[in-house]
């Protein structure tokens, strides 16, 4: 069975600083990776994903994830936070075969501050 | 092109009473995903399904809860009877058939509150 664990559910940092969230994942098969990014009282839209192409994958608003097969992890960062950027980030998996259903962690809560 | 569209947003209901909730996917997509998300928790998959067909229900609960997504119009999740613990956002996702399959597009989600 799949699963996803995200490390933190609050994480702050100052404007400016390194955005690191954190994803590790746990599947028997390749994964497809995804964050999403969920702002108050919204739906989800999708930053960025993995599916075995390039293991550095860029999304949008200046977001980058590295998929680290070895420490099963997909952590999710940002050179310089933006006050823009406080919102709930969830990360997922998939895979092909598995009723392509979305996997989620719990979500992280990351503040942005002045 | 429109995205994924939900309706109600958000949705009242007394315990007892039922619930419906609907999803339009984006044009082109056949594949309709609902997931549930609870207060400080993600979103649990629910149901899969695709035109006329339950793919796979297995995060759904035994009772009370349907899903379909007939040949013509919007797929519907109804809950029978609500509960308190029924209240949750409810959110819709599509995706397209074959190539692109994994990109789940989600709607704005519905709040359902049971007084």
């Amino acid at each position: 069975a799949q699963s996803v664990t995200q490390l933190g559910s609050h994480v702050s940092v100052s404007e400016g600083a390194l955005v690191l969230l954190r994803c590790n994942y746990s599947s028997s098969v390749p994964p497809y990776l995804f964050w999403y990014v969920q702002y108050p009282n919204q739906g989800l839209q999708l930053l960025l994903k993995y599916t075995s192409a390039a293991t550095l994958v860029k999304g949008i608003n200046g977001f980058e994830a590295e998929f680290k097969k070895s420490e099963t992890s997909f952590h999710l960062t940002k050179p310089s936070a933006h006050m823009s950027d406080a919102a709930e980030y969830f990360c997922a998996v998939s895979y092909q075969g598995g009723s392509e259903k979305l996997v989620f962690g719990k979500g992280t809560k990351l503040t942005v501050n002045p | 092109n429109a995205g994924v569209m939900q309706n109600p947003r958000h949705l009242v209901r007394r315990r007892g009473q039922e619930a419906r909730l609907r999803c339009s996917p984006m044009k082109g997509h056949s594949h309709v995903y609902w997931y549930r998300q609870l207060p400080e928790e993600g979103l649990k998959f629910m149901v899969y399904l695709q035109k006329e067909n339950i793919i796979d229900e297995s995060g759904m609960p035994k009772e009370r809860f349907s899903a379909e997504f007939p040949k013509e119009g919007p797929s519907i999740l109804r809950i029978q009877q609500v509960v308190r613990g029924d209240s949750a956002a409810y959110f819709c996702a599509s995706s397209p058939s074959g190539t692109g399959w994994y990109e789940q597009y989600f709607g704005p989600g519905t709040r359902l509150t049971v007084t």
